[in-house]
């Protein structure tokens, strides 16, 4: 079975902090991509990065990094030097072949970014 | 260009009454999703579309939901005899290809009184 963890439910943070954000996967699948997605109160899923499972280079992309460990089946997104706009809610997801050219998402339950002033 | 639109943004319902929920998705994605939030939790897969065809409905949870996207873009999800445990926001996305990021519409919150 396909299942997504993101251990932390909720972080608070003081702005220009560094905070990091967990993920563990489970998938039986060779081929799957992971995702992350920022959801801000007004409620619309935000797109951040995919990454296939074949691509284990890290990436940043602003204040934004990713660490890609297959080897435990992590994968934690940095946020450096956070700002009160990052608070949202991060989902991490992964995406894998479930018949029928299907690659439906498998979400975690989230985790409530907090950065205060 | 636009993105994933959904319509309407709320719906209220009594119990028992029939709703139908709409999304545009970007134009040219020929993959369409929904998926159900519950309040507090990540999203959960309900159906996917690859054009016209409903290739996956494994994630709708009784035969009073049902979806359709006759001509390949607009798509509509349709939930008969509303009960109060189908509250939840209801989100639409689409994607170019279906290993392609997933991009979200802004999502339908249904409460059912």
């Amino acid at each position: 079975a396909q299942k997504v963890t993101q251990a932390q439910t909720e972080i608070s943070v003081v702005e220009k902090e560094d905070v990091t954000l967990d993920c563990v996967y489970e998938t039986r699948d060779t081929t799957y991509y992971l995702f992350w997605y920022k959801q801000p109160p007004s409620g619309e899923l935000v797109f951040l990065i995919r990454r296939n499972s074949f691509d284990e280079q890290n990436e940043i992309s602003g204040r934004y990094s990713w660490n890609f460990q297959k080897s435990t089946s992590s994968f934690n997104f940095t946020i450096t030097a956070s700002q009160v706009v990052d608070s949202a809610v991060y989902f991490c997801a992964l995406s894998h072949y479930s018949g029928g050219s299907n690659y439906k998402l498998t979400f975690g339950k989230g985790t409530l970014l907090t950065v205060n002033p | 260009g636009a993105g994933v639109s959904q319509s309407p943004r709320y719906k209220v319902a009594k119990r028992g009454q029939d709703v139908a929920l709409r999304c545009d998705p970007i134009s040219g994605h020929v993959s369409l999703f929904w998926y159900q939030q519950a309040l507090g939790q990540g999203p959960e897969f309900l159906t996917y579309f690859q054009n016209e065809a409903q290739l996956d409905k494994s994630g709708l949870p009784s035969d009073r939901f049902f979806a359709e996207r006759p001509e390949g873009s607009v798509s509509t999800l349709k939930i008969q005899r509303t009960q109060q445990e189908d509250s939840a926001v209801y989100l639409c996305a689409s994607s170019l290809a279906r290993t392609y990021e997933q991009y979200f519409g802004p999502g339908t919150r249904l409460t059912v009184t």
